[in-house]
């Protein structure tokens, strides 16, 4: 079946630092794929989506690419600020599977 | 649109008490799931269905039931809790993307803690 791993985490940075968190999958199919964020006390939301290999999402300066060579999915942003702290879940949705696939979370503090 | 909505946000209850969760979305999405995430488990799928009528189990089902007589709504059922059902409860919704889920609209949850 169908499976999303992320990094572990807690990922500590400062702020204005690069970061990545690592997303890989496997798939039956051609999913799309999913970086969603959820903040402290909240539920989840998108953050990006990609739907094809060698598209890129991105939004509020985060970016990720659809590889499908590498089946991954790895979320960048290039200077991270303290709001961003929050936990990232990479996720996959499949063709002919009618659930999504969560990745266990990484949780991510930027301290100043 | 109000979007996803849950109630209650906060629930306590004794073991083998029964009691509804409930969800709700204005989207007309044909998708609802529910979900547990527990600290250090990432989100589990309990329960989740593809239109009205439709449902089907995920991957922690024991203890749960839901029915989906509208596009609308999808209750979360506990028959007799117990102390492992101790969790945070989310709601989401979606629309179709070619025959798989697009992207998910979460609730604000609902925080359950069972005596």
């Amino acid at each position: 079946g169908d499976s999303v791993t992320q990094m572990e985490g807690p990922v500590t940075l400062s702020e204005e630092a690069f970061l990545t968190i690592n997303c890989t999958y496997t798939a039956t199919g051609y999913p799309s794929l999913f970086w969603y964020v959820q903040y402290p006390g909240e539920g989840l939301q998108l953050l990006l989506k990609a739907t094809k290999a060698d598209d890129k999402g991105s939004n509020k300066g985060f970016e990720a690419t659809y590889r499908k060579e590498t089946t991954s999915f790895h979320l960048e942003k290039g200077s991270v600020q303290v709001s961003d702290s929050a936990v990232y879940f990479c996720a996959l949705s499949d063709w002919g599977y009618q659930k999504v696939t969560f990745g266990t979370g990484t949780k991510l503090q930027v301290i100043p | 649109n109000a979007g996803v909505t849950q109630t209650p946000k906060f629930q306590v209850l004794k073991t083998g008490q029964s009691m509804t969760l409930q969800c709700a979305q204005d989207m007309n999405h044909e998708y609802m799931s529910w979900y547990r995430q527990d600290p250090g488990m990432g989100l589990r799928l309990i329960h989740y269905s593809v239109g009205a009528g439709i449902t089907d189990q995920g991957e922690v089902p024991n203890g749960y039931n839901v029915s989906r007589s509208t596009t609308e709504d999808f209750p979360l059922r506990l028959l007799s809790a117990a102390p492992s059902q101790t969790s945070v409860y989310f709601c989401a919704s979606s629309t179709d993307s070619g025959g798989r889920p697009d992207t998910q609209y979460f609730g604000p949850g609902t925080r359950l803690t069972v005596l």
